[in-house]
């Protein structure tokens, strides 16, 4: 069955760094667009970053611009968040999902979730 | 970027009740939406694409319509699995985003 797995997540200070990575499985990888979507603590959800197939697209919500990046290894089955400059609003649990396989559209499924915290 | 408006943000309901959620585009998004379902501390589960587009093994009872900038996600009768969050999602620009979200509560 389709699985994404996501880890990585865990408590750091502002302005330190974390990468979360999600592992895929079940479904021919490469054939789909990704993306990251992240929840605070009792808010909504959150698009954070999307990227096509084969790392060509890439798109970015402005608050994390220049300080997140997204990346895929389509050899791997994995997908990965560069978080750099962290603050303390970007505190949220981080969902990875399988895009659409055209174009970034709905998404399904999503992996159960990493908690970062960024506190001092 | 295109805002999603939901509302109510709260409804309680009763079991058996039919419920209706409204989802608002500041723009026109065409069909390109998207239903979600969240259960406290647990993933979204997409129930709804294509504004109207069964997502599989998702029970008949669910259903969404509109087009344009209004659209609704209807539970026909609200069984006691179905409290939860639900969220709508526009994926017609290459930035999509999300409404705030509806809670379903036990009246």
């Amino acid at each position: 069955q389709v699985r994404l797995v996501e880890s990585g997540g865990g408590l750091v200070k502002p302005g330190e760094s974390l990468r979360l990575s999600c592992a895929a499985s079940g479904f021919t990888f490469s054939d789909y667009y990704m993306s990251w979507i992240r929840q605070a603590p009792g808010k909504g959800l959150e698009f954070i970053s999307y990227i096509s197939k084969s790392s060509t697209y890439t798109n970015y919500i402005d608050s994390v611009k220049g300080r997140f990046t997204i990346s895929r290894d389509n050899a791997k089955n994995s997908l990965y968040l560069q978080m750099n400059s962290l603050r303390a609003e970007d505190t949220a649990i981080y969902y990875c999902a399988r895009d659409g396989q055209r174009s970034p559209e709905w998404v399904d499924p999503w992996g159960q979730g990493t908690l970062v915290i960024v506190s001092s | 970027d295109i805002q999603m408006t939901q509302s109510p943000s709260t409804l309680s309901a009763s079991v058996g009740d039919r419920v209706t959620i409204t989802c608002r585009a500041s723009q026109s998004i065409s069909s390109w939406l998207a239903w979600y379902q969240q259960k406290p501390g647990k993933a979204p589960k997409l129930l709804i694409y294509k504004a109207s587009s069964l997502e599989s093994g998702v029970p008949s009872r669910f259903s969404g319509s509109g087009s344009g900038t209004e659209f609704t996600l209807t539970i026909s009768s609200l069984q006691p699995d179905d409290f939860a969050t639900y969220y709508c999602q526009q994926c017609n620009s290459y930035s999509w985003t999300f409404g705030q979200g509806t809670k379903v509560e036990i009246k």
